[in-house]
């Protein structure tokens, strides 16, 4: 069975630190992948989405990702996070007609 | 209105109960999700639907039911629920089955 893992469940920074989340997946074919996050009391949210091209893809407020094939991953980055970046973080993957989701990691930056 | 709405946002239930979520998108999207959120948990992807027609039903119980009268709207209906079931269920639409999704505020549902 398809599955999508997200390894870190719980991440403390400071403010203006480098944030790297982890998602790898398990399907080997195509696939389209997807950050969402949901701000304390809000509604999930797309940050950002590969579907094919450039594998290096920016989001909103500053967010980007890269897609790696070789090791099935799609890792969420910011180079300086801010007190406002506090949230959940969902990676999901599409492939094969299956929409699967990680567990989601919470972030939370201290001020 | 625009987006993706869900009412009731808050219900509370026996377990002998029958009640129904309903969502609705303004959005002109052909897919439509019902998704359940508990704490701790992975999101849980219930039900999916498709131009209307149901095409994922990921081993849910039979004590929860879906139902699409069209493309805007998306009812989940609920009986004899266990207190397990007790989560906030959202829900979602995208333009195509796998596309970028818009989410709904959720329902939160206690079982009691």
């Amino acid at each position: 069975a398809q599955s999508v893992s997200q390894h870190n469940h719980h991440v403390i920074l400071s403010e203006a630190a480098s944030l790297e989340l982890g998602c790898n997946y398990s399907y080997g074919g195509t696939v389209n992948l997807f950050w969402y996050v949901q701000y304390p009391g809000q509604h999930l949210q797309l940050l950002l989405k590969y579907f094919s091209g450039d594998p290096l893809v920016k989001g909103i407020k500053g967010f980007e990702a890269e897609f790696i094939k070789s090791k099935f991953s799609f890792n969420l980055r910011k180079p300086s996070v801010q007190w406002s970046d506090t949230a959940e973080y969902f990676c999901a993957v599409m492939g094969n007609y299956q929409l699967i989701w990680g567990a989601g990691t919470k972030l939370i930056i201290k001020p | 209105e625009t987006g993706v709405t869900q009412t009731p946002r808050h219900l509370v239930m026996g377990m002998t109960n029958k009640k129904s979520l309903k969502c609705e998108q303004h959005l002109g999207h052909n897919a439509m999700y019902w998704y359940k959120q508990s704490a701790k948990k992975p999101l849980e992807l219930m039900f999916v639907y498709n131009f209307k027609e149901q095409t994922e039903n990921n081993s849910v119980p039979s004590r929860f039911s879906p139902e699409c009268p069209n493309s805007s709207h998306l009812f989940l209906h609920l009986h004899t629920l266990q207190p397990e079931d007790s989560a906030l269920y959202l829900c979602a639409s995208s333009q195509d089955f796998g596309d970028e999704q818009y989410f709904g505020p959720g329902t939160r549902l206690t079982v009691t």
